[in-house]
C-alpha cells in the first residue's frame, strides 16, 4: 500500500525557514517523480514543485522560485522541501504527491498534508 | 501558463440525478505524439487530501465507481457523475500536467439539492 507521510510543518515568523519531509513507503520511491502541492485555508490547490526521478531536474512555481528547494533521498525514501524567506502568503497545507511516472504525469497518491503557518 | 477554468463554481444536484462539471484550458493539453490529453480530475472532501478520479482525461482510476466518467479533448473537458450519491458531496478540481507550471482549476463545489 502506497503511503506518504508529511512532517515538519508548524508556526514560523515571516522571513523564517522550515524544512518539510515526506516519508514514502509501499512503492519503489526512486522510480517516480514527486511533487509538493499546497492549499491555503479555504482556497484551491496550487502546485509548488516537482522533482524528477533520480533528481535529474527540478521545477518550481514562480511564487516560490528562489526561495524553496525540493530534493529527495532515494536511499531513505524521503522527499524534502526546504522553505526559506517565508511569507504570510505561504501559509497553507502542504501535500506530498507521487506522480504516476515522470514529471509530466498525473499525481496518483497524496499524503494527508502538513500545515505551515507564517505569522508574527 | 495554462489557465484552467471550471464551471460552474458550485452545483446542487438531487440524489440520483446527473452532475456535470466543465473545465476549459487556455491552451490545448493534447500531446499529438501520443494522442493523450494531459488532464486529470480530483475529488476533495473536507479535511482530506485530493483523490484521483480520472486521468488522461477519460481513464478512470482503479477503484473509482463507474458513475464517474471523463470526456473531452484539446481544451474542453467534462466530468460527469451519472447518478449522484450522498458520498459524492465534495469539491472537484481539474488539473493539467501538460506543461509547467502545472495548474488546477479553481474547484467546483458539489452539493445535494
Amino acid at each position: 500500500e502506497v503511503q506518504l507521510l508529511e512532517s515538519g510543518g508548524g508556526l514560523v515568523q515571516p522571513g523564517g525557514s522550515l524544512r518539510l519531509s515526506c516519508a514514502a513507503s509501499g512503492f519503489t520511491f526512486s522510480s517516480y517523480a514527486m511533487s509538493w502541492v499546497r492549499q491555503a485555508p479555504g482556497k484551491g490547490l496550487e502546485w509548488v514543485s516537482t522533482i524528477t526521478r533520480s533528481a535529474g531536474s527540478t521545477y518550481y512555481a514562480d511564487s516560490v522560485k528562489g526561495r524553496f528547494t525540493i530534493s529527495r533521498d532515494d536511499s531513505g525514501n524521503t522527499l524534502f522541501l526546504q522553505m526559506n524567506s517565508l511569507r504570510a502568503e505561504d501559509t497553507a497545507v502542504y501535500y506530498c504527491a507521487k506522480r504516476y511516472f515522470d514529471w509530466l504525469s498525473h499525481a496518483d497518491y497524496w499524503g494527508r498534508g502538513t500545515l505551515v503557518t507564517v505569522s508574527s | 501558463d495554462i489557465v484552467m477554468t471550471q464551471s460552474p463554481d458550485s452545483l446542487a444536484v438531487s440524489l440520483g440525478e446527473r452532475a456535470t462539471i466543465n473545465c476549459k484550458s487556455s491552451h490545448s493539453v493534447l500531446y499529438r505524439s501520443n494522442s493523450k490529453n494531459y488532464l486529470a480530475w480530483y475529488q476533495q472532501k473536507p479535511g482530506q487530501p485530493p483523490k484521483l478520479l480520472i486521468y488522461w482525461a477519460s481513464t478512470r482510476e482503479s477503484g473509482v465507481p463507474d458513475r464517474f466518467s471523463g470526456s473531452g479533448s484539446g481544451t474542453d473537458f467534462t466530468l460527469t457523475i451519472s447518478s449522484l450519491q450522498a458520498e459524492d458531496v465534495a469539491v472537484y478540481y481539474c488539473h493539467q500536467y501538460y506543461s509547467t507550471p502545472l495548474t488546477f482549476g479553481q474547484g467546483t463545489k458539489l452539493e445535494i439539492k
